[in-house]
């Protein structure tokens, strides 16, 4: 089994529609990290959290929130869905002073 | 001006060439991560580094602190080798990201 999961995978939504994405990881890791990645713009950090307690801006926070649900949830939602949301959205997870680890990647539409 | 550069953008390589892709930054950072992501879209970290130089494989990463400068080398490549390879500084976890190099080895 994967150590780091995204659910769901794919998924197409509407304009307005509130949206969830989970990560899961069983690597026992603190930290916990939401990326986009949309094409020839690089990753960009949404949101990271160091521990259950824990919850810090990235660069582009506006638009999304984050839940940490327990040490190995991570959760993001898209209160207000808007077409300029569709990326590709990856959860990675790390300790400190360790390299981080990535989820599969969910690839959002929002039409 | 982005704050973690890389170069080239695109390269091609014939199988078994020696391959350098180079990052550069204008942050201060506690670490250099590089990362591939593969044509399907998973990204795995190959190295992280903070001084000196790293080897797995045919893969070598080295930083340059002082000039804020990272190379990522590949010996004899392979096909197996294309995919887009990524580079991202930072501290306390919080990653900036160059736009990545797309590597692409022909047989």
């Amino acid at each position: 089994d994967a150590d780091v999961t995204q659910t769901p995978r794919n998924r197409i939504t509407k304009t307005g529609k509130r949206i969830m994405l989970e990560c899961s990881q069983t690597k026992g890791h603190d930290r916990m990290y939401w990326y986009r990645q949309d094409p020839g713009l690089g990753l960009q950090l949404i949101y990271y959290s160091f521990d259950v307690k824990d919850i810090n801006k990235g660069e582009i926070s506006d638009g999304y929130s984050v839940s940490r649900q327990a040490q190995a949830k991570f959760s993001l939602s898209l209160e207000s869905a808007i077409p300029n949301q569709t990326a590709l959205y990856f959860c990675a997870t790390s300790q400190q002073g360790v390299t981080q680890y990535f989820g599969p990647g969910t690839r959002l539409t929002v039409l | 001006k982005n704050e973690v550069e890389q170069s080239p953008q695109n390269l091609t390589a014939q199988e078994g060439e020696f391959i350098t892709i180079n990052c550069s930054y204008s942050v201060g950072i506690s670490a250099l991560h590089w990362l591939q992501q593969h044509p399907g879209g998973g990204i795995v970290s190959l190295f992280m580094l903070s001084s000196g130089k790293k080897k797995h494989g045919r893969l070598i990463a080295t930083i340059n602190i002082q000039e804020k400068h990272s190379s990522l080398h590949i010996t004899a490549s392979h096909p197996r080798d294309s995919a887009v390879y990524i580079c991202a500084g930072g501290s306390q976890g919080n990653l900036i990201f160059g736009k990545g190099t797309k590597l692409s080895v022909k047989p």
